[in-house]
């Protein structure tokens, strides 16, 4: 059975930097073919792609918000993402979700339940 | 990269079918069958309904199927049912290991 859960704070002030966990169980990162990917989802807005973390290391980032993006893999079955000089409009859900080119290709087939994390001084 | 087209809202009436589209570009919706959707009830996280276009993962109904041409991606969902009152979302991946969602797509039943 494959959970992820997010944590993190729930609020951050303008200009630091924010450092969310994906904890899951159920799978291993280094399986080939899997993955594990952000999403993120402002207020009464629409899902936005934030980064992906592959079984062989390698990591990609959403182009518009590269430059602020860091994923990496712990090894301890957690995935963490940090985001660097925060703006209120970074406020929103946060989701950690999980990948697995040989079962569903390109999508995310599980997600965990997110997290609010709002910006603001 | 940018966020792939669908309308603001749909709706339909119980038991019949919507289709919600999805318009990309050559470079993802035009050139990869990789297309997934995605139903997301208010204050929850977003399930898979269809992935590689037009395959269901296990535990979603055959009323909810996907399409494709071209550079646009099609969700079908026939015999409406009150509880797929939703928003809707599809994604694409877009070359270089990444991928892009959708603006979403309101669908009320009626």
């Amino acid at each position: 059975q494959i959970t992820l859960k997010e944590s993190g704070p729930t609020l951050v002030k303008p200009t630091q930097t924010l450092t969310l966990t994906c904890t899951f169980s159920g799978f291993s990162l280094s399986t080939s073919g899997v993955g594990v990917g952000w999403i993120r989802q402002p207020p009464g807005k629409a899902l936005e792609w934030l980064a992906l973390i592959y079984w062989d290391a390698d990591k990609r980032y959403s182009p518009s918000l590269k430059s602020r993006l860091t994923i990496k893999d712990t090894s301890e079955n957690q995935v963490v993402l940090t985001m660097t000089n925060m703006d209120p409009v970074d406020t929103g859900t946060y989701y950690c979700a999980h990948r697995d080119y040989y079962d569903s290709r390109w999508s995310f087939d599980y997600w965990g339940q997110g997290t609010l994390v709002t910006v603001s001084s | 990269q940018s966020a792939l087209t669908q309308p603001r809202s749909v709706s339909g009436s119980l038991g019949q079918s919507v289709t919600i589209s999805c318009t990309g570009t050559s470079s993802d919706v035009g050139a990869y069958n990789y297309v997934s959707w995605y139903q997301q009830h208010p204050g929850k996280a977003p399930k898979l309904m269809i992935y590689d276009v037009n395959k269901r993962p296990s535990g979603v109904p055959d009323r909810f199927s996907g399409s494709k041409s071209g550079n646009t991606a099609s969700l079908t969902i026939s015999g409406l049912q009150a509880e797929d009152e939703a928003d809707y979302y599809c994604c694409s991946y877009a070359g270089s290991y990444t991928v892009v969602f959708g603006g979403g797509t309101k669908l009320t039943v009626l």
